[in-house]
């Protein structure tokens, strides 16, 4: 069964900083892999995917992802954090049947102090 | 185009009372979902269709019926409110798998049940 864990709740970074959102995740099989983002009272915004292409995946905004398949890790980052980027992060892995589900995260909140 | 759409954004029920919330996508997607999302548990899916006129159930059905009369349309039902669905939901749909799985949300109807 596919599942996936964020070992953060809340990461705190300085504005011009750098970011890193932590994930591990579980497949029986070669997982999809995507991190979500959700601002404050707004839905979800794809940042980016991987889907057993290139193993560093560039997303929106400066974000990028490394799958490493011997970690089972599918960790977000980006050089250096803006104001903007404070949200809720959800890393999210695929079911691999004909229902395409997602299995969501708990979520890394990212506050960007000034 | 709208993308996807939900009907209302808020709304306050009493314990006991119905409704029906409205999701509309213009993408042609086959996948529509059902999502509710509650503090420190991600998304949950509630109910799925992959495609019209077929429905079933994801991880938390109880207390909720759905139906995919049209293609473009997914409605999500609460036949009587209780405490406990006071939630944000959220609506998606995705392409087939040769999309790779990338599902579109909505912006999320917020419910409180009192």
């Amino acid at each position: 069964a596919q599942s996936v864990t964020q070992l953060d709740s809340h990461v705190s970074v300085s504005e011009g900083t750098p970011v890193l959102l932590r994930c591990n995740y579980s497949s029986s099989y070669s997982p999809s892999l995507f991190w979500y983002v959700q601002h404050p009272n707004k839905g979800l915004q794809l940042l980016l995917k991987y889907t057993s292409a290139a193993t560093l995946v560039k997303g929106i905004n400066g974000f990028e992802a490394e799958f490493k398949k011997s970690e089972t890790s599918f960790h977000l980052t980006k050089p250096s954090a803006h104001m903007s980027d404070a949200a809720e992060y959800f890393c999210v892995v695929s079911k691999m049947d004909s229902s395409y589900k997602l299995i969501f995260g708990s979520g890394t909140r990212l506050l960007v102090r000034p | 185009n709208a993308g996807v759409t939900q009907t209302p954004k808020f709304r306050v029920l009493k314990t006991g009372q119905s409704m029906t919330l409205l999701c509309a996508q213009d993408m042609n997607h086959e996948y529509m979902y059902w999502y509710r999302q509650d503090p420190g548990m991600g998304l949950r899916l509630i109910h799925y269709s992959v495609g019209e006129g077929t429905t079933a159930k994801g991880e938390v059905p109880d207390g909720y019926n759905v139906s995919r009369l049209k293609k473009q349309n997914f409605l999500l039902g609460l036949e009587s409110a209780a405490p406990s669905q006071t939630s944000v939901y959220f609506c998606a749909s995705s392409y087939s798998i040769l999309r790779n799985y990338e599902q579109y949300f909505g912006p999320g109807t917020r419910l409180t049940v009192t």
